[in-house]
């Protein structure tokens, strides 16, 4: 049973244009979420992340929402650039200091010049 | 440099084989996780060893085991290989757990043949 789920393997986006990526989680105890990107051959790199208590984190270009209602999260990126093509992992975890990530299984995202 | 380093990079072995694969968390980093990801699939967490002592399993087959030495690298033993098991194998390390960030190795890429 997958905890994190990221229902769209693929997304492609124009240049300068708003991305979107989106997670639904099932277990209403994770308390601490995060965003991670991956190129090929690398490992997965941290890039944004939330606590249950916010509905919003904001770094630059990217930011986190959460929904806890709704038991959902999104990363917008604006405006997107090429350099951003990878595959973008969800991962949230129970226990905040000391819990283990669970991580949805990615989304590809393609920025087209 | 994630400053996590994984070895060997790629590995082909023999169905029922065993292998050893090796991972040196980041300086200062106590907490060692190593997480599989198979084809179409997102990072499956196996195990987590904290300060030498194992802290929490996920979904590890039997046939696997893992360790820390004192000096906190972490071995991950892989035995009676299956076909299925090929697949690329994170390490990550962090100072404390979720909250501090994972920061991973570029992965061992196993194929069984």
């Amino acid at each position: 049973d997958q905890q994190v789920k990221q229902n769209s393997p693929s997304l492609s986006v124009q240049e300068g244009r708003i991305s979107i990526l989106n997670c639904d989680y099932t277990n209403s105890m994770f308390d601490y979420f995060l965003w991670y990107k991956k190129y090929p051959a690398e490992g997965p790199t941290f890039l944004i992340s939330i606590s249950s208590i916010k509905d919003k984190n904001e770094d630059g270009r990217f930011t986190v929402f959460l929904n806890k209602s709704a038991k959902h999260l999104s990363l917008h990126i604006v405006p997107s650039q090429p350099g951003d093509s990878a595959v973008y992992f969800c991962a949230a975890s129970v226990g905040g200091s000391q819990g283990n990530l669970i991580f949805g299984k990615g989304t590809k995202l393609s920025v087209k010049p | 440099d994630s400053g996590v380093t994984q070895t060997p990079k790629h590995l082909i072995t023999a169905t029922g084989q065993r292998v050893t694969l090796r991972c040196s968390p980041r300086s200062g980093d106590l907490s060692v996780y190593w997480y599989q990801q198979s084809l179409d699939q997102g990072l499956q967490f196996l195990i987590q060893y904290y300060n030498g002592e194992e802290r929490a399993k996920g979904n590890i087959l039997e046939r696997f085991s893992a360790q820390q030495f004192p000096d906190l690298h972490s071995e991950l033993n892989l035995s009676s290989l299956e076909l299925g098991d090929s697949a690329l194998y994170f390490c990550a390390s962090s100072r404390g757990g979720a909250i501090y960030g994972y920061t991973f190795g570029s992965g061992t890429r196993l194929t069984v043949v």
